[in-house]
């Protein structure tokens, strides 16, 4: 079945740096490859997708590379900040529906 | 300001109830969708609606059912509460305009079956 899975259940970084949160996925045929934040105690927030016919997509300090070749996904964060603490769900969607991986916790050090 | 709501945030229940959920967007969104989110799982698929009186299966579906009778409302119903369905529960809807496939998530509902 599908399955979208991630390399690390934690991701520890110092405040300043860069974030690299890494992502593999097993269906090919999706539209859209993206990327969710969870904060504490709130509901999953939209950050940026990629079309499947794409390799890179930036946004406002973040960057989705997305590697068909090795079904690879990745979240670059530029400059991570305290408010980057959070849970990163990657995923895929075709019609609409999205599927899900589990998760990767960032712990943002001062 | 366009939003989404669930109600109850916590809901405390025995074993075999009936119990459900609500979700109520004012985005004027066609498609709306029911996730469970529990540790290891990450967010699970239920059930998702594309308009009214459309309804279709997710990949946990079983002890679940909803209805769309209006755009705004998509509640969940646990049919007989079982203690497995114990999990955070978000709602969510999205526009489905061409291009556009990001969700709107509610604050969550945390169930708790005893």
């Amino acid at each position: 079945g599908e399955s979208v899975g991630l390399h690390l259940p934690t991701l520890s970084v110092q405040e300043g740096d860069n974030s690299i949160i890494n992502c593999a996925y097993s269906n090919s045929a999706s539209d859209y490859f993206i990327w969710y934040k969870q904060e504490s105690g709130k509901g999953p927030q939209f950050i940026i997708d990629i079309r499947s016919n794409m390799d890179k997509r930036q946004g406002q300090r973040v960057t989705v590379l997305l590697n068909k070749t090795v079904k690879h996904l990745s979240l670059q964060i530029a400059a991570t900040q305290p408010g980057d603490s959070a849970v990163y769900f990657c995923g895929h969607t075709g019609g609409f529906k999205t599927i899900f991986g589990a998760g990767t916790r960032l712990f943002v050090k001062a | 300001d366009a939003e989404i709501t669930q109600s109850p945030r916590h809901k405390i229940t025995e074993t075999g109830r009936q119990v459900t959920l609500a979700c109520h967007q004012t985005w004027n969104h066609n498609n709306m969708f029911w996730y469970r989110q529990d540790l290891g799982h990450g967010l699970r698929l239920i059930h998702y609606s594309y308009g009214v009186q459309d309804t279709n299966k997710g990949e946990v579906s079983d002890g679940y059912s909803v209805s769309r009778s209006n755009t705004e409302d998509l509640p969940l119903t646990l049919e007989s509460a079982a203690s497995s369905q114990t999990s955070v529960y978000f709602c969510a809807s999205s526009g489905g305009l061409a291009g556009t496939y990001e969700q709107y998530f509610g604050p969550g509902t945390r169930l708790t079956v005893t």
